[in-house]
């Protein structure tokens, strides 16, 4: 079961637009991490936001985790082609992490 | 320093032929999990170790999947007898710290004919 939904699931843009994926749940979670995979590759982690509120910028990326530490955002301004990937979110809690579902992210030139 | 290494990179096999992927860590990395992930959705966790401990394994299916982490270090995973729906991506991950930032390999693409 997955307890993490990220919207959109699926999203194509051309390069210099800006997009949001969302990434939500009905549980608390005690930090939550923002992944990029690319194809053939593993997951490798962006971002790790703890605070509820706590909004982190990283170059063009910003991060920004609620303030009930359910939900989490990530904001790409002027996309590049080098930004398509699948971006994945991750609630830690006590002693796991859970992945949300994924958004596939396509930057055209 | 390396990172996780995980072979073989792609596997092709026929339904109920057994199957089996190996992994090793990030030196220093006590945490070891195993997830299987769907074309373009999150990884789902199979299995998590604590050094040769198997402490969460609740959705690994034990009538065919199994795991072995000998040592504390390098891990096994096998599935036998394997089904069409197998087939999928098998990542292997370590950690420093529970729930802390996970380290990937490139992963096993599992393709079952």
């Amino acid at each position: 079961t997955q307890l993490l939904e990220q919207s959109p699931q699926f999203l194509s843009i051309q390069e210099g637009e800006n997009l949001t994926v969302y990434c939500n749940s009905s549980s608390v979670f005690s930090s939550l991490q923002w992944y990029r995979q690319e194809p053939g590759e593993g997951p490798v982690l962006l971002v790790t936001v703890v605070t509820g509120g706590e909004v982190k910028k990283l170059k063009r990326l910003t991060f920004q985790f609620g303030d009930a530490r359910k939900d989490s955002s990530l904001h790409i301004t002027a996309a590049q082609t080098g930004d398509t990937g699948l971006y994945l979110c991750a609630g830690a809690k006590t002693d796991k992490l859970i992945f949300g579902t994924g958004t596939r992210l396509q930057v055209f030139p | 320093e390396a990172g996780v290494v995980q072979s073989p990179r792609y596997k092709i096999i026929e339904k109920k032929q057994p199957v089996a992927f190996w992994c090793n860590p990030i030196s220093g990395h006590n945490t070891l999990y195993w997830y299987l992930q769907n074309l373009g959705q999150g990884p789902e966790l199979l299995i998590r170790y604590e050094n040769e401990e198997a402490v969460d394994d609740s959705q690994l299916p034990k009538d065919r999947f199994s795991a072995e982490r000998l040592k504390g270090v390098d891990s096994t995973l096998k599935i036998q007898p394997a089904e069409l729906g197998d087939s999928a991506v098998y990542l292997c991950a370590s950690s420093l710290i529970l729930a802390g930032e996970q380290f990937f390999g490139p992963g096993t693409r599992l393709t079952v004919l």
